[in-house]
């Protein structure tokens, strides 16, 4: 299995500021990579796939990078409907892992 | 509109076995490249993939939980189910179904929407 690793885990910061949320691969996944959003007690949201493609509909402040093993999920203005779990999940092979996820939380 | 609905018992007991049902709309599972997986979350815990069927019926499922999963599909009633034996206190969690979605650039498929999940304990 491929081991999706996501650092932090947890993160508090202000509305207004840029976060960058880090997810690493235990192998090369070229850029089958996706990030999802959770609020508390509702289910995930997609925001990004291939590593960097938006899903219709998310906001641009929404950015995602990399390719190979290692990736990056980039809020750029945070805002207070940000504040969630952040996970990133691989879909190169099977099984299709996640990462642990990182909550973001207001300072 | 693509949406999906998760249904079965909220309580099991140990040992039993749990039937999910995902009933969906907004698409078919006929339709090439299209998948719909299963995805559960304890409780504070992070996501943890099960199982995922495509429109071809190619199966794949979590070498972990491989022995005890069964995922099927009835196409002409838009609904995929999974189905675990031998539940345990453990496997208390939400579960999901998703939609997966092909992406003709890359040639790998995707979850994009999720159904809201169904919560499952397993308890004496």
């Amino acid at each position: 299995d491929i081991q999706m690793t996501q650092s932090p885990s947890s993160l508090s910061a202000s509305v207004g500021d840029r976060v960058t949320i880090t997810c690493r691969a235990s192998q090369g996944i070229s850029n089958y990579l996706a990030w999802f959003q959770q609020k508390p007690g509702k289910a995930p949201k997609s925001l990004i796939y291939a590593a960097s493609s938006l899903q219709s509909g998310v906001p641009s402040k929404f950015s995602g990078s990399g390719s190979g093993t290692d990736f990056t999920l980039t809020i750029s203005s945070l805002q207070p409907e940000d504040f969630a779990t952040y996970y990133c999940q691989q879909y190169n092979s099977y099984p299709r892992t996640f990462g642990g996820g990182t909550k973001v939380e207001i300072k | 509109q693509i949406t999906l609905k998760e249904s079965g018992p909220t309580l099991v007991k140990p040992t039993q076995t749990l039937t999910l049902t995902c009933t969906f709309s907004g698409f078919s599972l006929s339709t090439g490249g299209v998948g719909v997986g299963w995805i559960r979350q304890p409780p504070g815990e992070a996501l943890e993939w099960l199982a995922l069927i495509y429109w071809d019926s190619d199966e794949h499922y979590s070498p972990s939980l491989k022995s005890r999963l069964t995922i099927t599909k009835d196409t002409s009633k838009n609904q995929v189910v999974l189905t675990v034996t031998n539940m345990d206190p453990v496997d208390s969690a939400t579960y999901y179904c998703a939609h997966s979605t092909y992406y003709y650039g890359s040639g790998m498929d995707a979850f994009d929407i999720w159904g809201q999940g169904t919560m499952v304990t397993v308890s004496s």
